[in-house]
């Protein structure tokens, strides 16, 4: 049983490349999350999804978008990258919201040049 | 009305020790308050987590403290050992059900406990 898994593990883009972040979960999970975390700042919720087809903008979604076609993966997209994206990136899945256990992944670490 | 202060940014502890770190919240509509443990280079679980209507929830040597009148909760480490050097995060939310009830984060304690 796998968990939460995170596709690609370390990144290094250039400004205004862009990519896709890949969060895949085997728990059949309805509620979907990405996070990023920088030092001092702890955990902010950047896009989620309460199911299949749905998603929300959390506290800090500019410059992001996100696609759930499968309840199983939860994608993160950068556009265009900035220097201000460069952070650790981390999905997370519960099976009822938020007062439920979260399970995140390892993480994905970006850098962006 | 959102935050979730946390402190202290770093802790450093003797092993055998206690871990005291302190959270307060100003939501008084919070009703779930999680700990989350993070180890270097993986992402936060679940350690413990605490509903208003009891003031103390121990689980094995950790143990969080509530106290709602002082909108106030603490998470205790006792007997600290090396293995429990981590990033410690609280949390809180309102637990009546959907997402959109956004799970918010302190910003991490940093422990380290010295052999």
């Amino acid at each position: 049983n796998a968990g939460v898994t995170q596709t690609p593990k370390f990144r290094v883009l250039k400004t205004g490349q862009s990519m896709t972040l890949l969060c895949a979960q085997d728990m059949n999970h309805e509620y979907m999350y990405w996070y990023r975390q920088d030092p001092g700042m702890g955990l902010r919720l950047i896009h989620y999804s309460v199911g299949e087809g749905t998603t929300a903008k959390g506290e800090v979604p500019d410059g992001y978008n996100v696609s759930r076609l499968k309840k199983q993966n939860f994608l993160l997209g950068l556009e265009s990258a900035a220097p201000s994206q460069t952070s650790v990136y981390f999905c997370a899945s519960t099976w009822g919201g938020w007062g439920t256990e979260a399970f995140f992944g390892q993480g994905t670490r970006l850098t962006v040049v | 009305q959102q935050q979730v202060k946390q402190s202290p940014q770093s802790l450093i502890v003797q092993k055998g020790g206690i871990s005291i770190i302190n959270c307060a919240y100003e939501n008084t509509a919070f009703d779930y308050f999680p700990w989350y443990q993070q180890f270097p280079g993986k992402g936060p679980a679940l350690l413990i987590a605490i509903r208003p209507d009891v003031s103390e929830k121990k689980e094995g040597r950790f143990t969080i403290s509530f106290n709602k009148s002082a909108k106030q909760f603490s998470l205790h480490i006792m007997d600290s050992q090396p293995g429990d050097s981590a990033t410690y995060f609280c949390a809180a939310t309102l637990n009546y059900g959907g997402a959109t009830n956004k799970l918010i984060f302190g910003t991490g304690t940093l422990l380290a406990v010295q052999p």
